[in-house]
Formats: C-alpha cells, structure tokens, sequence
C-alpha cells in the first residue's frame, strides 16, 4: 500500500523568504507524482506533475524536484508572497495498469505567509 | 477549455437521510474519479471509472455509498443513509488514463 506524507504540517514565514515543503512515498513504482494547492473551501489546482523519468519541474517560482529511488519529492517555493497563503498537497501515482491515474495524497502542508 | 463542473457546493443533512452529488468532467476525459476528503486529511479515492465501467471501487462503503456513469460522461455518487461520519468535501476529477488529473471545486457535505 501507498503511503504519502507531507512535511511540515503547517509553515509561517514572513513575505520574501524561499521555502522547501518535503514528500515523501513508499513505493517507488509511480508512475507520476502531482503537487496541488487547495485554497480554503475550494477543490484542488494541479501546479506541477513530474513524469516518473523526469528529475524535476519548474514553472515561475516553483520547482518541485524528484527522487524516485529514495521516495522523495521537494517543492521549492521562491520568494513567497502572501497570496502563497494555502494548503499544498503531494499525491502520486502507481504504475498499475487498469487502477493508472489513482492518486494517493499526503495530508498536506498548510502555508501561511504574512506581510 | 471548461474544467470539471459539480454541483451542489454545499450540502447539509440530517443522518439516516440520503444525498446525491453530480459531476460533469472535461470534455474527452475518459478517466473520472471521485475523492473523498475528510477536515485535516488529504483525499481518499472512492470510486474510478474508466468510460462507463468501474475499475477501482475497493474503498468505496458500498452498503451505504454507490456511483454510476451513464453513457460515459457525467457521474453521480449518492449516499443512503448518511452518517455523521461521512461529513467531508467529495471531489470529482477528471483526466486521460495516463496524465494530469483536474479537479472540480467540490460538494461540501455536513451530516447533523
């Protein structure tokens, strides 16, 4: 079975700072891992989706990295600004033929980031 | 491109009564899901379609939860009866087998 967690639970810094929120999995036969954000009352916006043969993402101030063989993902938020202010959330997938496309989701890390 | 519609946002009932909840996916996406996700928890899968048929159901209550997706496209999950415990965000997402999954905004139900 799956197992996803997210590190820290929750995170407050102040604007400007560049942060680091940790995955980990403990099955490495993924077939991608997805970094979502998830606002207070809303549904999930996918940020970033690393494919299984590649190393890392980027788009704007974030990149999410990925070590498959040590279950490990980090995404690295630069230069936050409050409106960085939300829930994100790690899930990845398993390459298991039929079931593709599951995904299995940390609890998430809470991020508050204040002026 | 619209994204994944579902309705009603928000949901209140009394235990023992019965709730149904309606998603309609991005145009072409074979694959649809539903998710349950708890207060302080990350999402559960529920249910995975594939086209019309089911291919994951195992975490699915099924003496109380079911799911259809007629024709292929727009899906519904009902409860009947609630209980206190399935108070929770239900979310529906939608993607190809093999790619990104997008997600609605979700049905919030609270069962008093």
């Amino acid at each position: 079975k799956q197992e996803v967690t997210q590190i820290p639970a929750a995170l407050s810094v102040p604007e400007g700072e560049n942060l680091v929120l940790n995955c980990s999995f403990t099955d490495s036969a993924i077939y991608n891992l997805q970094w979502f954000r998830q606002d207070p009352g809303k549904g999930l916006t996918s940020l970033l989706l690393i494919q299984s043969s590649q190393r890392e993402q980027t788009s704007g101030r974030l990149n999410a990295s990925l070590d498959k063989s040590s279950g490990r993902s980090t995404l690295y938020i630069a230069a936050s600004q409050p409106g960085d202010s939300a829930t994100y959330l790690c899930a990845v997938s398993l390459d298991r033929g039929s079931t593709l496309g599951r995904l299995y989701f940390g609890r998430g890390t809470q991020l508050t980031v204040w002026p | 491109e619209a994204g994944v519609a579902q309705s009603p946002r928000y949901k209140i009932i009394e235990k023992r009564q019965s709730v149904a909840f309606w998603c309609n996916p991005i145009s072409g996406h074979a694959t649809l899901y539903w998710y349950q996700q708890i207060l302080g928890q990350g999402p559960k899968l529920l249910i995975q379609f594939q086209n019309n048929g089911v291919v994951d159901d195992s975490q699915l209550p099924k003496d109380r939860f079911s799911a259809e997706r007629l024709k292929g496209v727009d899906s519904t999950l009902k409860i009947q009866p609630a209980k206190l415990e399935d108070s929770a965000v239900y979310l529906c997402a939608s993607s190809f087998p093999d790619n990104e999954a997008f997600f609605g905004q979700g049905t919030r139900l609270t069962v008093v």
